[in-house]
Formats: C-alpha cells, sequence, structure tokens
C-alpha cells in the first residue's frame, strides 16, 4: 500500500460513546498532521506531531484526544463529542516541518455525532 | 488577522478556460499552495509559488503577486474531470499553512 491511509472512513457514534481514527501513512515522512473539515469552512489544523513528538495544538478540545506511536501511525481518540464535532477528519503527512513542502492527505473519516 | 479570500463557487463550460482567484493576509510569507480536492476524495497537491510569476504545469498554471497578496489558478482546456473544490493555503513567517474554505469549481457540458 502506498500513500496515507485512514480508518474507519466513515464514522457514526453518541456523545457518550468512545472511538478512534486511525491514520497510517507508506511514504517514509516524519510528520504528520490531524486537520478538521467543515463543510464551506477552511481547513483547521489541530494536531502536529514531528518524529512522534507533538508539535502544536491549536486549541482543540480535551475531548480529542491524538497518539503518535511512531512515525507512521497516528491516532486521534474521541470520547464524549458534541454534535458541532461531526465533519470531516483529514490526516496528512510531510517530510519534514518546514511547510514548503508539500502535505500528503488521506482521504479522510466523516463523523457524524448524533 | 491572517485571512485568505477565494470565491465559494465557479461554473465553467467543458473546453474553456477558467481563473481561481485567491487573496491573501498574512504575517510574513512562505509561498502559496494550490491543493484539488475532489468529492469525497483526499486534497492532492496542485502547485507552490514562493517567487513572483507564472508557472505552468499542463492545463494548469499558479500565478503569485506577493506584492498585492495575491494567487491565481488557472486551467485551461477543461475537462468534466476537473469539477472539484480547489483550496488556497498560504504559508506565513511560522510556517503555519493559512487556508481558504475553498472554491467549488462545477463545470458543464
Amino acid at each position: 500500500e502506498t500513500g496515507v491511509t485512514q480508518t474507519p472512513r466513515h464514522l457514526v457514534m453518541g456523545m457518550t460513546n468512545k472511538k478512534s481514527l486511525k491514520c497510517e501513512q507508506h511514504l517514509g515522512h516524519n510528520a504528520m498532521y490531524w486537520y478538521k473539515q467543515s463543510a464551506k469552512k477552511p481547513l483547521e489544523l489541530m494536531f502536529v506531531y514531528n518524529f512522534k513528538e507533538q508539535t502544536e495544538n491549536n486549541s482543540v478540545p480535551s475531548r480529542f484526544s491524538p497518539e503518535c506511536p511512531n512515525s507512521s501511525h497516528l491516532f486521534l481518540h474521541l470520547h464524549t463529542l458534541q454534535p458541532e464535532d461531526s465533519a470531516l477528519y483529514l490526516c496528512a503527512s510531510s517530510q519534514g516541518l518546514d511547510y514548503t513542502g508539500e502535505l500528503f492527505f488521506g482521504e479522510g473519516s466523516r463523523l457524524t455525532v448524533l | 488577522g491572517q485571512n485568505i479570500d477565494q470565491p465559494t463557487e465557479m461554473t465553467a463550460t467543458e473546453g474553456a478556460i477558467v481563473q481561481i482567484n485567491c487573496t491573501y493576509q498574512t504575517s510574513g510569507f512562505n509561498g502559496l499552495f494550490w491543493y484539488q480536492q475532489h468529492a469525497g476524495e483526499a486534497p492532492t497537491f496542485l502547485s507552490y509559488n514562493v517567487l513572483d510569476g507564472l508557472e505552468e504545469k499542463g492545463r494548469f498554471s499558479s500565478f503569485l503577486s506577493r506584492s498585492k497578496g495575491y494567487s491565481y489558478l488557472l486551467l485551461k482546456e477543461l475537462q468534466m474531470k476537473d469539477s472539484a473544490s480547489y483550496l488556497c493555503a498560504a504559508s506565513d513567517s511560522n510556517y503555519q499553512l493559512i487556508w481558504g474554505a475553498g472554491t467549488k469549481l462545477i463545470i458543464k457540458p
């Protein structure tokens, strides 16, 4: 497999559930990102990891908890979410953190919170 | 504050040319990206401009004017498969990407 793979592609959960999103990249990149994409809104950067270390947390509520066990895998743990958290969650990777190189995105996990 | 503006939606005809504009206001500047995103798919990289001028890649070209805080993406010989959203993003002085909300391009036969 190549590129960035996200699972599940679709997730429906209640506000009291706990679930996790998974991202895997097969590109040998060192940086990985979680973005939130809502309709007609700009991409919102949530978390950044570089060499497994979290370098950014853009004031994301604690009900979102990231985990990066190694440079190839990234998780987003979800608990007690709100309906406004319904969105497409995109994972991306890049060679480094200088942001002059392109980001490689996964196809996203479409989350619906009931 | 930092901001990116691009049209919400545009419509064009198959075989024609379309120009998607993007204006940006950032604290410092380290380049301008364009990404294409088909419905239900991952955004994919189209271009990166850091110097003024036009860069051409086949049917797609991207232009940058740093003094005007302005970029455009030019698509020629439009095909139905070009129907997608086009995302503009500027890199600021801290190399943070500031994203626009995207332009949905509809191609009609």
